[in-house]
């Protein structure tokens, strides 16, 4: 079974629109977090937002908010007043349980490529 | 500032061949990890290295292999053994924070096709 499961391969937004990017996810383990990451064309990876599987509050960067749901295992990306340079693929990661010291790998979803409309 | 840098940013590599890709980091993140992308697909873990001299395979490590003698660097090598090398390949470090107990940091990434 899929860690990282985001079901929309391309979405389209207007201009100055908000966007729901899904992302669900599947760990037995209580200690995890939740990352998002925009690509684009380019190839570099950003970091957007993180959630921690403790954390009380839904996080928030700027634009950038993840309504997180444990119950329901989603942490969705929302990107509010969206831009022309929002246009990129976004990716969904987790990251489980307590490594060695600094070390924890991730798991990444296949990706939602985002199209902003001018 | 302090980054990762992958070189080069494209390479070209004739079956058959072994090829060396380059990452190093100035961030003093003791773990260094290498990713492979292919198109329309997320990343997947190919090696990763908690500390100096020791690295452990992650889950699609056949055809490569890696070293990590210094704490900067974790170059990865592609094999002949590799059957479908062409990929898109970004390094990424980490270091433990307090709140989000990772910040990652990749690299730019090196594109690697067979000819």
């Amino acid at each position: 079974a899929q860690k990282i499961t985001q079901t929309q391969p391309g979405m389209f937004v207007q201009e100055k629109e908000a966007v729901t990017l899904d992302c669900t996810y599947d760990t037995s383990d209580p200690s995890y977090g939740l990352f998002w990451y925009k690509q684009p064309s380019s190839g570099e990876m950003i970091f957007l937002i993180y959630q921690g599987s403790y954390d009380q509050q839904n996080a928030t960067e700027g634009r950038y908010s993840l309504n997180f749901q444990k119950a329901r295992k989603s942490a969705n990306l929302v990107i509010s007043a969206s831009q022309l340079g929002d246009s990129a693929m976004y990716f969904c990661a987790m990251r489980e349980g307590s490594g060695g010291a600094g070390s924890y790998q991730l798991t990444f979803g296949k990706g939602t490529k985002l199209s902003v409309i001018p | 500032d302090g980054g990762i840098t992958q070189s080069p940013k494209y390479l070209f590599r004739k079956e058959g061949q072994n090829v060396t890709l380059s990452c190093e980091q100035n961030l003093n993140h003791d773990a260094m990890y290498w990713y492979r992308q292919d198109p329309g697909q997320g990343l997947r873990l190919i090696y990763y290295s908690q500390i100096v001299n020791d690295f452990q395979k992650g889950d699609i490590a056949e055809g490569y292999s890696v070293s990590r003698e210094k704490k900067e660097s974790f170059p990865l090598t592609v094999t002949s053994a590799q059957k479908n090398p062409t990929a898109f390949y970004l390094c990424a470090s980490s270091i433990k924070l307090l709140r989000r107990l990772l910040d990652y940091t990749f690299g730019s990434g090196t594109r690697l096709t067979v000819v």
